[in-house]
């Protein structure tokens, strides 16, 4: 059990809008640490998507955006695309485990 | 982002020690924190530890007992050591670069299995 909680699965068909949400508590994401969110195409190493809540790297589309408010986070996918199925992990720091933490991971299946 | 390498064996007997190394060609390792990452088989990344070119690390609590992590500046190299091997330790290891908490470069992974 993930102490960050997210949909094990979401899908849309191509063109549309996802979100994702990742779900955390007091000692995570609501004391205060930022959300980060990877992207894992089948067979590789997961790829940062977006930093410190809603800050894309370069590179990243400006359709693929991040949120975060009180002990929960979003990354949110408009027109979706063939190329975005993949799985999606949020990640963030927790106090009371002294460590880095992992969402258990949303698969998001292109229709 | 940096393009980070990690090697080492890819099948370990139980009991015994795993050690990979990861190399980081074309960024100083005197900057940044360094650290691996490790995915079971269908799970989640879980974050093992990182390193400041300082010294000072940082590990996964459940596995403070059982790992080091420590850096080689002359060779730009970074490398994990996890004692006391299991099946629960398989798992493809990542090496990663960490800034603010974050992981901005990974390595391709190394799958690594524990059987006799």
């Amino acid at each position: 059990q993930s102490v960050l909680t997210q949909p094990p699965s979401v899908s849309g068909a191509a063109g549309q809008r996802v979100t994702i949400s990742c779900t955390g508590g007091s000692s995570n994401i609501g004391a205060g640490f930022d959300v980060h969110w990877y992207q894992q195409l089948a067979g590789t190493a997961p790829k940062l998507l977006i930093f410190a809540n809603n800050n894309r790297p370069s590179g990243v589309p400006d359709r693929i955006s991040g949120s975060k408010s009180g002990t929960s986070a979003s990354l949110a996918i408009t027109g979706l695309q063939a190329e975005d199925e993949a799985v999606y992990y949020c990640q963030s720091y927790d106090t009371s485990l002294n460590g880095v933490i992992f969402g258990g991971g949303t698969k998001l299946t292109v229709l | 982002q940096v393009q980070l390498q990690e090697s080492g064996p890819g099948l370990v007997e139980p009991s015994e020690t795993l050690s990979l190394t990861c190399t980081v060609p074309g960024d100083p390792i005197r900057s940044h924190y360094w650290g691996w990452i490790r995915q079971p088989p269908g799970r989640e990344p879980e974050w093992i530890g990182y390193i400041y070119y300082s010294g000072s690390t940082n590990y996964r609590p459940s596995l403070k007992s059982r790992v080091t992590i420590s850096l080689d500046t002359s060779k730009n190299q970074f490398s994990l050591s996890l004692t006391s091997m299991t099946a629960a330790d398989t798992a493809v290891y990542y090496c990663v670069r960490s800034i603010f908490l974050r992981f901005d470069s990974w390595g391709q992974g190394i799958p690594v299995t524990v059987s006799s």
